[in-house]
Parts: C-alpha cells; sequence; structure tokens
C-alpha cells in the first residue's frame, strides 16, 4: 500500500497570503489528522477528521482550517498567514479514531516571509 | 494535566550502549502511549506502542518499559547503532480526546 502523501512539500509564501495543503491517507484509512511542527513548539495537533467530520480541534486559532472529502482525503487552509505559521505541516490517517496507530506523511515545509 | 515530559532533551551514546528516553504523564485516561523515530527531513514514523495493560513490550532492539503506578514509560535501545540517530518523540492518547499528546522529543546521537 502507498503510505500518506503530502503536496506541496515545500511552499514559501508571504505575510497576509493564504494557503492550502492537501494530504491523501493510506488507502482504506478514514481518519486523517494534522499536526503542526516547529522546533520551538514542538509537535502540537491541529484537528482531526472522520468520515468528513472535524472530530476534534486543537488549540490553533480560526485562520486554521480543513476539510475531509468523501474519499478521505484531506486540505488544511491557513489564511492571513503570520511569519509564525512557519513549520512543518504534517498529516497522519488511521483506519479508525481513537488510540490507534497513526502513520505519518512526509510534512509540507511551510515558509513565510 | 494533558503534558507528557520528556527527557533528556538530548543523548549521546557509542555505538553498542544502551540507548535509554524516558518519559512521564499525569492523566491517568491515557490508554495508548507509542514512541516515534524522526529522520531530518521525514514525518514520524512508529517505532513500538505500549498499552497499559503490560509492563514492558519488546521489538528487535527496542523495548517500551511502562510503569502505570508512577505513570511513567521508557524507550530502551540495546546495541545501538548508528542508523539509530535521529530524534525520538513518546506520546500518549486516551480521555476520549482521540488526539496524540508528544513529549518534546530526545535528539539521539550514536557516535561510531
Amino acid at each position: 500500500k502507498a503510505g500518506v502523501t503530502q503536496t506541496p512539500r515545500y511552499l514559501i509564501k508571504t505575510r497576509g497570503q493564504q494557503v492550502t495543503l492537501s494530504c491523501s491517507p493510506i488507502s482504506g484509512h478514514r481518519s486523517v489528522s494534522w499536526y503542526q511542527q516547529t522546533p520551538g513548539q514542538g509537535l502540537q495537533f491541529l484537528f482531526e477528521y472522520f468520515s468528513e467530520t472535524q472530530r476534534n480541534k486543537g488549540n490553533f486559532p480560526g485562520r486554521f482550517s480543513g476539510r475531509q472529502f468523501s474519499n478521505s482525503r484531506s486540505e488544511m487552509n491557513v489564511s492571513t498567514l503570520e511569519l509564525g505559521d512557519s513549520a512543518l505541516y504534517l498529516c497522519a490517517s488511521r483506519q479508525q479514531t481513537g488510540s490507534e496507530t497513526q502513520y505519518f506523511g512526509p510534512g509540507t515545509r511551510l515558509l513565510v516571509l | 494535566q494533558q503534558q507528557v515530559k520528556q527527557s533528556p532533551q538530548s543523548l549521546i551514546v557509542q555505538k553498542g550502549g544502551i540507548s535509554i528516553i524516558n518519559c512521564a504523564y499525569e492523566n491517568t485516561a491515557f490508554d495508548y502511549f507509542p514512541w516515534y523515530q524522526q529522520f531530518p527531513g521525514k514525518g514520524p514514523a512508529l517505532l513500538i506502542a505500549i498499552r497499559p495493560d503490560v509492563s514492558e513490550k519488546k521489538e528487535g532492539r527496542f523495548t517500551i518499559s511502562f510503569n502505570k503506578s508512577a505513570k511513567q514509560f521508557s524507550l530502551h535501545i540495546m546495541d545501538s547503532q548508528p542508523g539509530d540517530s535521529a530524534t525520538y518523540f513518546c506520546a500518549a492518547e486516551g480521555d476520549s480526546n482521540y488526539q496524540l499528546i508528544w513529549g518534546a522529543g530526545t535528539k539521539l546521537i550514536i557516535k561510531p
């Protein structure tokens, strides 16, 4: 089976712009979670989607949003980008929601100038 | 109560030695404790995971020890190899929250 794929892998944006990141989960996985990774804050949970419904959301401002499609693919959007949004954004998938192994993609490296 | 505290922040071990990384948690509702390995430029990859009903789990050179009463768990890497040099993260999940709570990470360097 193919692993979790994320596109694009690298992205450079300027402050105030918006960005959309895409994640394709492992075939058969219905849950997709998004994490932000920075050197200062480590790995932080953004949100999880299961069967097109947001199941849980972390402590991020409303500028961070996401959605999941019927084929389980997911997108996250960040509007009005700030310098502090520069990070590695990781997507993870698993078959069900709950305490199960999450499989991570390679991430999208976002740089905000 | 949602925190997972990981130590040490960095670790240097000689090839062939034992690498030990420790984590502590507070939320007794956590019921799943994975360890992830991350190489530069890659996403985290599951190394080994444990649930609270067992005190130890071994997979090859990697062992998780779990102490439920102390709310601590640790990763032991036996016969450490230079290829094990990476950042290791412990995590915990449960309490109907369905999100991984991460430790801060340990940068492990194995000296040849």
